[in-house]
This record gives structure tokens, sequence and C-alpha cells, in this order.
């Protein structure tokens, strides 16, 4: 069975900090791993990964993956406030089905 | 904007109503999904469709039905409502036929079961 773990579950820093989200995955015939933003309402997109060790990069987040040991990290640097929400780690697998993680709920302080 | 729709975007029932969602795309997208969220559980896939009249179950499809008669709705039914289906439900699309691509959501249903 497909399955997606992140870490940590829930995390709180204060403005400035920089953080580092996991995701590990069991995935048949992986194709791709993705990672979501989600505030109140719908994931939005952030990134999607398909090749080991390239980093992607946008603003203040990156994100790197490594087939080899089945992992992904998402990180953000010099957080702000406006980085509160759940990070969605999802991989699309065998027959285009998309499997999410819990996601890692993170809140960003003053 | 992936023109992605869903209705309704709150409904409250009571247990053992049958319920309906709606999703309707304008993109022209292959695939569609059926998802649910909880607390503490991310996103789990219901069923989804890989075509007119093809569709799958996913992890949590007990209870839950599909059809998909046309390329742009995607419908899911509750037969006979319960508590436990208290949810808040997302549909989604990729944008592409069956290439690797990004996960489009629509804009999520709240549904309230009594």
């Amino acid at each position: 069975e497909d399955k997606v773990v992140q870490s940590p579950l829930s995390l709180v820093v204060h403005e400035g900090d920089t953080v580092t989200l996991n995701c590990s995955y069991e995935v048949t015939n992986f194709r791709s791993l993705l990672w979501y933003k989600q505030e109140k309402k719908a994931p939005t997109f952030l990134f999607m990964l398909t090749s080991s060790g390239i980093e992607k990069k946008s603003g203040r987040l990156s994100s790197i993956l490594d087939k080899k040991e089945l992992f992904s990290i998402l990180n953000i640097t010099a957080t702000q406030t406006g980085d509160s929400a759940v990070y969605l780690c999802a991989v699309e697998g065998y027959g285009q089905n998309f499997v999410f993680g819990p996601g890692t709920r993170l809140s960003v302080l003053p | 904007d992936a023109g992605i729709t869903q209705s309704p975007r709150h409904k409250v029932t009571e247990t053992g109503t049958p319920v309906t969602l709606r999703c309707h795309q304008t993109e022209n997208h292959r695939y569609m999904y059926w998802y649910r969220q909880d607390p503490g559980h991310g996103l789990r896939l219901i069923h989804y469709s890989y075509g007119v009249k093809d569709t799958d179950k996913g992890e949590v499809s007990d209870g839950y039905s599909v059809s998909r008669s046309k390329t742009e709705d995607f419908l899911l039914t509750l037969e006979s409502a319960t508590s436990s289906q208290t949810s808040v439900y997302f549909c989604a699309a990729t944008p592409a036929g069956g290439n690797t691509g990004e996960l489009f959501f629509g804009e999520g249903s709240r549904l309230t079961v009594l």
C-alpha cells in the first residue's frame, strides 16, 4: 500500500527562523513528488519534483528529492507570519494516483 | 485558475439522506479525483476517474459512489449519509492526459451530517 509520512506534524517558530519539513514515502512506480501549501481553503501548488538531487527554488522556499532514500525536504528561510499554513506532501504513483501525507502544520509567531 | 468548481460549497444534512456533490471543470482534464480531508489525516482519496465512464476506488471508498458521464463533470454520491462522512470534500484534476503533472483543486465542499 502506498504511504506518505510527514514530520513533524506540527511546528511553532518565530519570524526569521528557518524551518525544514520532511516527507518520506513508499509508493509503487514513483512518478513525482509534490508539495502544497494549504491555508483556510484549497491546497495551492508549490513544487513538483521528479529527479533526485535537483533543488527547486521559489523565493524563500526550496525543495529537494532523494529517490534512493525515498524522501524530500521543504525548506523555508526567513519565515514570515504569512507562511503559517499546513504543508502537504503528495506522491504520484501507479495509475496517476496521488497519495497525500497528513501534513505539517506550521505556525510562525511574530 | 484551474477552472474547477464544486457545488454545493456547504451542506448540512441528516443521517440516512442521500447527498450528491458536483465537480465541474472547464479545462478538459482527463483525470479527476475526490478526496476527503479530516483533521490528522491529510487528504484521503475516495474515488478517481481516468476518463468518461472510467472510475476506480481509492483508499476510503466505502459508502461513496461516483459517476462521470461527461469529461467536465464528476459526481460524488453518498447513498445514505452517516455522521462519519462529515468532512471537507475536495475535487481535483490533472491538466494533461496521463502525464505527470500538477494536481489542481476545487475550493472544497463542507458537508455536515447530523
